[in-house]
């Protein structure tokens, strides 16, 4: 889940292992979410996004999950890597209109050697 | 390669400064945004614009001003109004058809000593 305050929570897997991050959303009536990930002191990348009328989208080695019924948003990562270290979080949009982004504070995603 | 472009990536002010944020895309993407960035909080819209020479208010535009001149620019100006402008500044653009994803700069950190 998401936490508010300064300290992200942060998930530690191991090389190669799989990456679960879990993401609630607030608002019901969103119908497209976005995954990004953030690397230290660098602007969000675009990972893979989904739509309302699906529940699962698969990208290269991702893979997002929507749960409607419990508002509840997740990535998966197979085989992660040390690149894959980062902050990863999720964003809500009501339309297509950019300025009603909602954004999630995140999750820091550390890969153990 | 089209893309988003922030200038300066690090910048001091000090107290009772104003400064002024660089953002320019080749996108040729209608929309515009900056968003400010804070550790463990999600991004927060300052403003966005859809057009040139029109802009309008995020939730936090109070001690910032923009302009739109170009669409291809979109600088933010921190004024000393703005109680607590230390923070990572980053702008987005997106398209105002279709999936509205947003793409992302590499973002400005601002320090006022």
């Amino acid at each position: 889940g998401e936490s508010v305050g300064l300290h992200l929570p942060t998930l530690s897997v191991q090389e190669g292992d799989n990456s679960i991050i879990n993401c609630a959303y607030s608002n019901s009536a969103s119908d497209y979410f976005i995954w990004y990930k953030q690397e230290s002191g660098k602007g969000p990348q675009f990972i893979i996004d989904i739509r309302s009328n699906m529940d699962k989208r698969q990208g290269q080695r991702v893979t997002v999950l929507l749960n409607k019924t419990v508002k509840h948003l997740s990535l998966q990562i197979a085989a992660t890597q040390p690149g894959d270290s980062a902050v990863y979080f999720c964003a809500e949009n009501i339309d297509n209109y950019g300025q009603n982004f909602v954004f999630g504070p995140g999750t820091r995603l550390s890969v153990l050697p | 390669d089209g893309g988003i472009t922030q200038s300066p990536k690090y910048l001091f002010r000090k107290e009772g400064q104003n400064v002024t944020l660089s953002c320019e895309q080749n996108l040729n993407h209608d929309a515009m945004y900056w968003y400010r960035q804070d550790p463990g909080q999600g991004l927060r819209l300052i403003y966005y614009s859809q057009i040139v020479n029109d802009f309008q208010k995020g939730d936090i535009a109070e001690g910032y001003s923009v302009s739109r001149e170009k669409k291809e620019s979109f600088p933010l100006t921190v004024t000393s109004a703005q109680k607590n402008p230390t923070a990572f500044y980053l702008c987005a653009s997106s398209t105002l058809q279709g999936t509205g994803e947003l793409f992302f700069g590499e973002g400005s950190r601002l320090t006022v000593l």
